[in-house]
This record gives C-alpha cells, structure tokens and sequence, in this order.
C-alpha cells in the first residue's frame, strides 16, 4: 500500500496570502494517478486537482498542482474566504488507492 | 448536472449488515467505474474499493480493512452502486460516500451516515 503524507497539518493564514501544500508519497507513483481534494465542513470532498496538475471543470485558476516522483504541491495563489477548509491528497495509480492524512487551512 | 444521491445509511448493531446504494444520473455510469469513500466522525478520508465497468468485468478492488465483509456491486440497468456491508463493528461507524469519475472522484454522492452501536 502506498502511504501519502501531508504536511503541514494545519496552515493558519490570512485572505490574500499564499498557500503550499505538500504530499509525499512512500513510493514514486506517475503523474497521471495523482489528485487534490478539498472538504468543507459539513459537506462531501469536491476534486480540484486530477493529473497532478490539470484543474477540475470549474475550479478557479488560483488553484495549482505541480510534483512528480514522491512529492507532489497544491498552491493557492490568493487565499478566498471559501478557501479555508481541508485538503486532501491522493493516489489512484495502485490499487488500493490511499488518501493523505489532511492539510487544514485556517484563518 | 451530475448527481449521486446515496441512500440506506441508519443505525445499525455490531454484527449486523447494512446495504447502501447510490443512484447515478447525469452521467455515463455503465461505461465507468464507481466506488465508495468513507470518513469515520472527525477523522480523514478512507477508500474502500471501486467496481469496474461491465467491459471490463465488473472487476472489484477492495482496501484490506473491509475486505471480506464489504462488497460493492452495480445494476447499470438502474445506474445504481450498492456496497453490501456484513459483520459491521463499531469501526464502521461513518458517513460514507459514493463516487464516480473519468478520472478518479470526479463526482460524489452527498453521503449517508452509517451507526454501528449497541
């Protein structure tokens, strides 16, 4: 099983302010098998990121996946106040697919 | 609109079995894989397995925790997922959410909450 590890745990910023987020993962898995979540609170996990990089339909272009190998960035280039939730990284190359623990991003 | 609208989830006792389904619209569900997600209370996300299309045999896959007592299965001519859950303990207890994509979880259910108490 491939383990994911996310850091930080959690992320205290401001609106306006720069986020990185970073997965890595114990195997190098390809790019293509690689995606970021994000979770608010009370609600379902809605794709952002597919590919490592390519941006699901309809996620703003503020959202940016980048990595290969073991590790792999989510970076949100101007915090919104809908952006304060958690993160989730995945793999879903190798069977079983795995998640990441969860990054948090708070005010 | 894509929708995934689960069902099935209550309280249930150690022991005990519980089957949800998902039914899928808005989307092509019979030529894609479909699988289940779960999240016990305050904690992260879990992947349970998936089920393949019928072109490719239906084949299922399935995470070593629920292996055995959890199974997942598909009636394209409904569009519907079910995941069958046997001998549940209390580590079941979660909300659990079903999903589909090109992708990976492109599209997901809005979840449905499964109690496993005494």
């Amino acid at each position: 099983e491939i383990v994911l590890t996310q850091s930080p745990g959690t992320l205290s910023l401001s609106p306006g302010e720069r986020a990185t987020l970073s997965c890595r993962t114990s195997q190098s898995i390809e790019t293509w098998s690689f995606g970021w979540y994000q979770q608010k609170r009370g609600q379902a996990p809605r794709l952002l990121i597919h590919g490592t990089s390519h941006r699901a339909t309809g996620i703003p272009d503020r959202f940016g996946g980048g990595g290969s190998g073991t590790d792999f960035t989510l970076t949100i280039s101007r915090l919104e106040p809908e952006d304060f939730a958690v993160y989730y990284c995945q793999q879903y190359g190798n069977s079983p697919w795995t998640f990441g623990q969860g990054t948090k991003i708070e005010i | 609109e894509v929708q995934l609208v689960e069902s099935g989830g209550g309280l249930v006792k150690p022991g005990g079995s519980l089957r949800l389904s998902c039914v899928v619209s808005g989307f092509s569900f019979n030529s894609a894989w479909a699988g289940w997600v779960r999240q016990a209370p305050g904690k992260g996300l879990e992947w349970i397995g998936r089920i393949r299309s019928r072109a490719e045999g239906e084949a299922t896959e399935y995470a070593a925790p629920v292996k055995g007592r959890l199974s997942i299965s598909r009636d394209d001519s409904r569009n519907t997922l079910y995941l069958q859950m046997d001998s549940l303990t209390t580590e079941d207890t979660a909300v659990y959410y079903c999903g589909t994509g090109i992708n990976t979880f492109d599209f997901w259910g809005q979840g449905t909450l499964v109690t496993v108490s005494p």
